[in-house]
């Protein structure tokens, strides 16, 4: 099946310090990927719509300016936590939609996220 | 927007015995309803889904059914094992919106041997 590949899977950064995560999807075309956050013990919390080729589209509450999206190619989102403070720590996960076999999504693998 | 509502919080059986978990969506226009599986620290795991045009779906030992009147969506799983302790969410999109999902708060499923 579709896989989406996420990197990295964990990573600490100092405070102050910025973090890109990436998610690729590696055996088909993703027009649109998703960003979510999800605390210890929460569900999944949609953070923003990554667009190929326009800007991405955040939820209510989100930050743009903190979360920096870059949909560069049908293949590639990024997403750069930027002058990152603890309370950033968190698991971030992706997904994408292929298109072409309906409605499944498929999930990155997540991106553990410590500030200290 | 969409908001999923999903109950319990916390779940748990014996082994053997079956499992619903209940859920509700605000938002009618939404046409797509995924129920993941995670475990700690891993990506969800989609195990059933079901469209808006169906109400009852069934794959071995789980099922899904849809009221889209009541706009409420359940997850039954059947002679449950060990092995299906996890955390459930289920999900809803709505229509037009590509892969976009809300998902609910999700539930802790404890299955005792």
């Amino acid at each position: 099946g579709a896989v989406v590949s996420q990197h990295p899977s964990w990573v600490i950064c100092k405070s102050g310090t910025s973090v890109k995560i990436e998610c690729r999807s590696l055996d088909f075309q993703a027009t649109t990927m998703f960003w979510y956050r999800q605390f210890p013990k929460q569900s999944l919390m949609l953070m923003a719509t990554s667009n190929e080729g326009s800007k991405a589209t955040y939820e209510q509450g989100v930050e743009k300016d903190k979360f920096l999206i870059n949909h560069a190619s049908l293949t590639l989102s990024t997403l750069t936590v930027t002058s990152a403070h603890p309370e950033d720590s968190s698991f971030y996960i992706c997904s994408a939609r292929d298109r072409i076999s309906g409605n499944t999504i498929y999930f990155g693998e997540g991106s553990w996220l410590t500030v200290v | 927007g969409e908001n999923v509502e999903q109950h319990p919080s916390t779940l748990s059986v014996q082994e053997g015995d079956s499992a619903v978990i209940k859920c509700t969506y605000s938002d009618s226009a939404s046409n797509y309803f995924p129920w993941y599986k995670q475990e700690l620290g891993k990506r969800p795991q989609l195990i059933i889904d079901i469209r808006s045009n169906v109400g009852e779906k069934k794959d071995q030992r789980i099922a899904v059914t849809l009221n889209k009147t009541a706009k409420h969506f359940s997850l039954h799983i059947t002679e449950t094992q060990p092995e299906d302790s996890a955390v459930y969410f289920c999900a809803a999109r709505l229509y037009n919106q590509g892969g976009k999902l809300i998902f609910g708060q999700g539930t802790e499923l404890s299955v005792k041997p």
